[in-house]
């Protein structure tokens, strides 16, 4: 398994443009997710996905658009970039609660993107 | 969401127990207790979670309070490789929102 995979590792934007980061998972995750971390800090959950079909909000999601149509992609797009978007990016993948109770999340090994 | 307090930056001597502390008041009684940790320029990775039972894996032991307003994650010999930031996640049952705060930072001594 490949696990939980990030394209790209490094990004320069100029403000105003858009781009998508991708997230890939081959274990059959249901549940996948979207975190930024900006220099010191923790992790803040910008988007989640619970299944095909399904996004939910997080702690910081203006600017930020997602789409789940297959379970293996989670792609995260930034619709006009700006310097505040500066931030290592990653993404997490497990199975959904109602299997297993509760059970650890599977993480990326990020996108660093630098706003100009 | 429950708060948590943890110390910003702990120091243990290599082959020594860690004591990590993790302060949850506010917590609920069906919020699980998730443990995660970040090395140096990676994504976290999981650790160990638990309930109300003090919990033990290969990697570490989870010691929660009686009144579940506390808990520590024990390293029980500290290597250089566990050098990183630990992060103490309260998440209710059924929620999907971690709250991961800033941590703790371990630094390793040889």
């Amino acid at each position: 398994n490949a696990g939980v995979t990030q394209t790209p590792k490094f990004q320069v934007l100029k403000t105003g443009q858009s781009m998508t980061l991708q997230c890939a998972q081959d274990m059959n995750h249901e549940y996948m997710s979207w975190y930024r971390q900006d220099p010191g800090m923790g992790l803040r959950l910008i988007h989640y996905s619970v299944g095909a079909g399904i996004t939910d909000q997080g702690e910081v999601p203006n600017g930020y658009n997602v789409s789940r149509s297959t379970t293996e992609d989670f792609p995260l797009r930034l619709l006009s970039a700006a310097p505040s978007q500066t931030s290592v990016y990653f993404c997490a993948s497990s199975y959904s609660f109602s299997r297993l109770g509760h059970n650890e999340q599977f993480f990326g090994p990020g996108t660093r993107l630098t706003v100009l | 969401d429950a708060k948590t307090t943890q110390p910003n930056s702990m120091e243990s001597n290599e082959e020594e127990p860690v004591h990590l502390p993790c302060n949850h008041s506010t917590i609920s009684g069906t919020d699980y207790i998730h443990w995660y940790r970040q090395l140096p320029s990676q994504g976290p990775e999981y650790v160990i979670h638990g309930l109300t039972s003090n919990v033990n894996n290969r990697m570490a032991s989870l010691a929660i309070a009686e009144d579940r307003k506390s808990s520590t994650l024990i390293l029980h010999r500290a290597t250089l490789r566990d050098a990183a930031v630990y992060y103490c996640i309260p998440l209710a049952s059924g929620t999907y929102k971690y709250i991961f705060g800033t941590g703790t930072r371990l630094k390793v001594l040889a």
